[in-house]
């Protein structure tokens, strides 16, 4: 079975500036797909930005990028120029490619709080 | 395009009753997921549908049980309500089962007393 470990379970950033999140992950599979989720106080989960296994190029999206390391099963994200509507919780998930067990699938890590600070 | 909606929004029961939650998805989307989400489990998957046949199952009892309609909304129920069935039932819907991005709505709060 796959998991997902975020080890910050809170983070803080000053507006404008740079955040790393970090996640790492534990699967036997070579073809998956990563993403990084924000969910706000609202409650609706927001897909920030996806990678996919096969592709050895790090995905960005605008201020968010991230530091797909397949071999180290790392998968950091990076937010720069921090604004104050960042501030939510951030979850890493993993899916299996592998179909069956993998339909709808999304593994989750407990997620980091990112505080934003004026 | 309207997103996943949906409902109830909040709703409290007591132990021993039983809910239901609906979803429905992004119009054109044929697979719905269910997940819980609480304080201690963080998300975890409970089972996806897929024109109307569950593909997947996550790891919880027999009293969570879901269903998708010829439309492909999507409703969950859950029996014989415990206190630790509290959570926030999140559905994410997406074009297919494989496909690799899932849409979610806001979530359905449920507090047992």
């Amino acid at each position: 079975a796959q998991t997902v470990t975020q080890s910050q379970p809170e983070m803080s950033v000053q507006e404008a500036e740079t955040v790393t999140l970090s996640c790492t992950y534990d699967t036997s599979e070579s073809d998956y797909y990563l993403f990084w989720y924000k969910q706000p106080p609202s409650r609706q989960m927001i897909l920030v930005i996806r990678q996919e296994a096969y592709k050895q190029q790090n995905a960005t999206e605008n201020r968010f990028s991230v530091n797909f390391q397949k071999a180290a099963k790392s998968f950091s994200l990076k937010i720069s120029d921090s604004q104050l509507g960042d501030a939510a919780m951030y979850f890493c998930a993993y899916r299996s490619r592998a179909g069956g067990t993998s339909y709808g699938k999304l593994t989750f890590g407990q997620g980091t709080i990112l505080t934003v600070h004026p | 395009k309207a997103g996943v909606t949906q409902t109830p929004r909040y709703l409290i029961k007591t132990r021993g009753q039983q809910v239901t939650l609906s979803c429905s998805p992004i119009s054109g989307h044929r697979s719905v997921s269910w997940y819980q989400q609480t304080p201690g489990q963080g998300l975890q998957f409970l089972f996806e549908y897929f024109s109307e046949t569950q593909r997947n199952k996550g790891n919880f009892p027999g009293r969570f049980s879901g269903r998708q309609f010829s439309n492909s909304r999507s409703e969950m129920n859950v029996s014989t309500l415990e206190l630790g069935d509290s959570a926030l039932y999140l559905c994410a819907s997406s074009t297919a089962s494989g496909a690799n991005v899932l849409t979610f709505g806001a979530g359905s709060r449920l507090t047992v007393l």
